[in-house]
């Protein structure tokens, strides 16, 4: 079973920043918290991971709360090709890749 | 592009039928992986190969058959499949089991059985 909560849905104006939030209270400290997407009937694409600082890269920012038990995957100006279902998802590293998908968050940006 | 492709991408089959999935990829990984993704469901782990080994097979039926001949390719025989196995069935690809390293995914194969 996944070990994150996410909501069902949510939506964000084209140009604003969309903050997409994810519970993980059972996070373990050898756990890294990884974020995807997935854009209609194609693969899922890889945004971002952390595991205790806050990371930016060119697609988005990621902010771990101090106690590690939630994120928000930050999308700071989404456009419409943002809309997907976004994936949070904990992942212990070491001798397995192993990815637990969840349901997700769809994202709707809406002109 | 995330250099792993998938072929077919559409197939129609009859539950008879014997077919396969073909996953390629590109980015000299040593470790692949089949999803199923059903209608109104997250994404399963199906199969992990890492250097051609099988290391996981997450209680799939005996009627979904992998096979990984090389580090670059990975397949997917079908036989005798139910309506339920209707679904997109995705690879992705990792360096493998090591720190951080994230898995690219291909576009998948949309799979109907009638």
């Amino acid at each position: 079973d996944a070990k994150t909560t996410q909501p069902t849905s949510m939506d964000c104006a084209e140009g604003r920043a969309a903050n997409l939030p994810c519970n993980h209270s059972t996070i373990s400290g050898n756990e890294y918290v990884y974020w995807y997407r997935q854009i209609h009937s194609q693969g899922p694409q890889y945004i971002i991971h952390g595991l205790k600082n806050n990371e930016t890269n060119e697609m988005a920012s990621l902010i771990i709360t101090e106690d590690r038990k939630s994120s928000t995957l930050i999308l700071p100006h989404a456009t419409l090709r943002d809309t997907a279902v976004y994936y949070c998802i904990v992942r212990v590293i070491y001798n397995t890749d192993k990815l637990i998908f969840g349901t997700g968050t769809r994202l709707q940006v809406f002109p | 592009e995330t250099g792993v492709t998938q072929t077919p991408r559409h197939l129609v089959m009859g539950m008879t039928n014997k077919k396969s999935l073909k996953c390629e990829q590109h980015l000299g990984h040593n470790a692949m992986y089949w999803y199923k993704q059903s209608a109104k469901k997250p994404l399963e782990l199906m199969f992990v190969y890492n250097f051609k080994e099988q290391t996981e097979n997450n209680s799939v039926p005996s009627r979904f058959s992998p096979e990984c001949p090389n580090s670059s390719h990975l397949f997917l025989h079908l036989h005798t499949l139910q309506p339920e196995d209707s679904a997109l069935y995705l690879c992705a690809s990792s360096q493998g089991p090591s720190h951080q390293e994230t898995q690219y995914f291909g576009p998948g194969t949309r799979l109907l059985v009638l």
